[in-house]
């Protein structure tokens, strides 16, 4: 029973095209993130919810818009894609303010823009 | 602002040899540490975490690492690497409050030779 679960586990879509990704975890976390990795593994935090708000948005390009329907649940979507989304998002969760210090991630979904 | 370094983009060792990865961090509160793991295809797991109690802590798969405030470091250690260890090590360095963020380092791939 996966603990942070992310669909679809690959994308490769054209530019121009709009694409979702979905988030679900089941470990009761009232916390979630989302985090981009480059071609060169560097990982990057976009944004953060805390129990269905936004509690972090970093410098991010407004094309990508999450969406907080409860707190076990945070969708990106991204519109107008572009070559450099290309990359490794990777959704994750934790207990508020990183009480215990840990994020759980899932296993990440790929995007290709071609 | 919180920042971690990490020497060393790739580290090479023989199976049965110290494993030592190097990290160091830059924080203007005092800061809570990480190690984290990704295996090939996968998400982030937690290896060990620095919350200011203990300077030598304990994590899985026997890894150890020990934070010097004097050095600002945070290095991963095992005395004795195995084949499974071969895996990307990222430091990661956070403050405490509930919209606090974690930053990652850049990673350091491990890999362990016969």
């Amino acid at each position: 029973d996966t603990a942070v679960s992310q669909t679809p586990k690959y994308l490769v879509t054209q530019m121009g095209n709009d694409k979702s990704i979905k988030c679900e975890q089941n470990l009761g976390h009232d916390t979630m993130y989302w985090y981009k990795q480059d071609s060169k593994k560097f990982l990057k935090i976009m944004f953060s919810y805390n129990n269905k708000e936004l509690i972090i948005n970093e410098t991010v390009p407004n094309r990508f818009s999450p969406k907080s329907p409860d707190k076990a649940h945070l969708n990106l979507h991204i519109n107008s894609l572009e070559l450099g989304d290309s990359a490794v998002y990777f959704c994750a969760s934790s207990r508020p303010g990183l009480a215990t210090g840990e994020l759980f991630f899932g296993e990440g979904s790929r995007l290709t823009v071609l | 602002a919180q920042s971690v370094t990490q020497l060393g983009s790739h580290v090479s060792v023989s199976e049965g040899a110290l494993v030592l990865l190097r990290c160091n961090y830059s924080s203007s509160v005092p800061p809570y540490l990480f190690w984290y793991v990704q295996y090939p295809n996968q998400g982030l797991q937690l290896l060990l975490k620095y919350t200011s109690a203990a300077t030598l802590v304990k994590g899985i798969n026997g890894f150890e690492a020990e934070f010097k405030k004097s050095e600002t470091s945070f290095h991963l250690t095992k005395p004795s690497a195995h084949m499974s260890d071969a895996a990307e090590y990222f430091c990661a360095v956070s403050g405490a409050g509930t919209a606090s963020k974690l930053t990652f380092g850049t990673g350091t791939r491990l890999q362990v030779t016969l």
